[in-house]
């Protein structure tokens, strides 16, 4: 069974701090780590795809980088807004299996 | 371009009923994904359907069904309801549901209670 892992479960953050939290994925037989933001009331929406150890992708403040040996990647989000709440979700595909295993997320709250 | 739809939004039902889900792709988009999302659990696969056919199913009982039409969208049927079945249903669509570059695209989701 393949097991993804977010953390923390939620996270509440002053607005124009920055923050960054974690997902945890098995390293073996990798193929690509995707990320979502999901806002309450909306579908979620595709941040990045990463499939390269070292890689680091950017989206405005947003950004992520990926460890593909160790099995992590983490997610930083610069000078928070609130438009930035939302819940954060990992998801991890493996070769011979491209379905998306998701983790269950990590919550932001942005503090006014 | 109009984004996945699908209907109903909410759906309430009792013990041992049936129900039927529907999920319309983006246009062009040949590949339709189900998950359920319950209470403290991350996005769990059901099924993936590209061209009418199930192409990779997740751990859940044969209750869980679904298909592909021609024009790409896709129904989820549950037969026989249990409580443990209330939950948010999404599908996702995709040009190929293959390869990393080939992005998912979410629907608002169905929430289904079960009395």
């Amino acid at each position: 069974i393949l097991n993804v892992e977010q953390s923390p479960q939620s996270l509440h953050v002053q607005e124009g701090d920055s923050t960054n939290f974690t997902c945890s994925f098995p390293s073996s037989n990798f193929y690509a780590l995707h990320w979502y933001r999901w806002e309450t009331a909306k579908s979620p929406e595709a941040l990045f795809v990463m499939t390269l150890n070292g890689d680091e992708k950017k989206k405005g403040r947003i950004s992520a980088t990926l460890n593909t040996k160790e099995g992590y990647s983490y997610l930083y989000i610069k000078g928070s807004q609130p438009e930035d709440s939302a819940t954060y979700l990992c998801a991890f595909t493996h070769f011979g299996n491209e379905k998306l295993t998701f983790g269950t997320g990590t919550r932001l709250t942005i503090i006014p | 371009k109009a984004g996945v739809t699908q209907t109903p939004r909410y759906l309430i039902k009792t013990r041992g009923q049936q129900v039927t889900l529907s999920c319309s792709p983006i246009s062009g988009h040949r590949s339709v994904s189900w998950y359920q999302q319950t209470p403290g659990q991350g996005l769990q696969f059901l099924f993936e359907y590209f061209s009418e056919t199930q192409r990779n199913k997740g751990n859940f009982p044969g209750r869980f069904s679904g298909r592909q039409f021609s024009n790409s969208r896709s129904e989820m049927n549950v037969s026989t309801l249990e409580l443990g079945d209330s939950a948010l249903y999404l599908c996702a669509s995709s040009v190929t549901g293959t390869g990393v570059k080939d992005t998912q695209y979410f629907g608002p989701g169905t929430r289904l209670t079960v009395l």
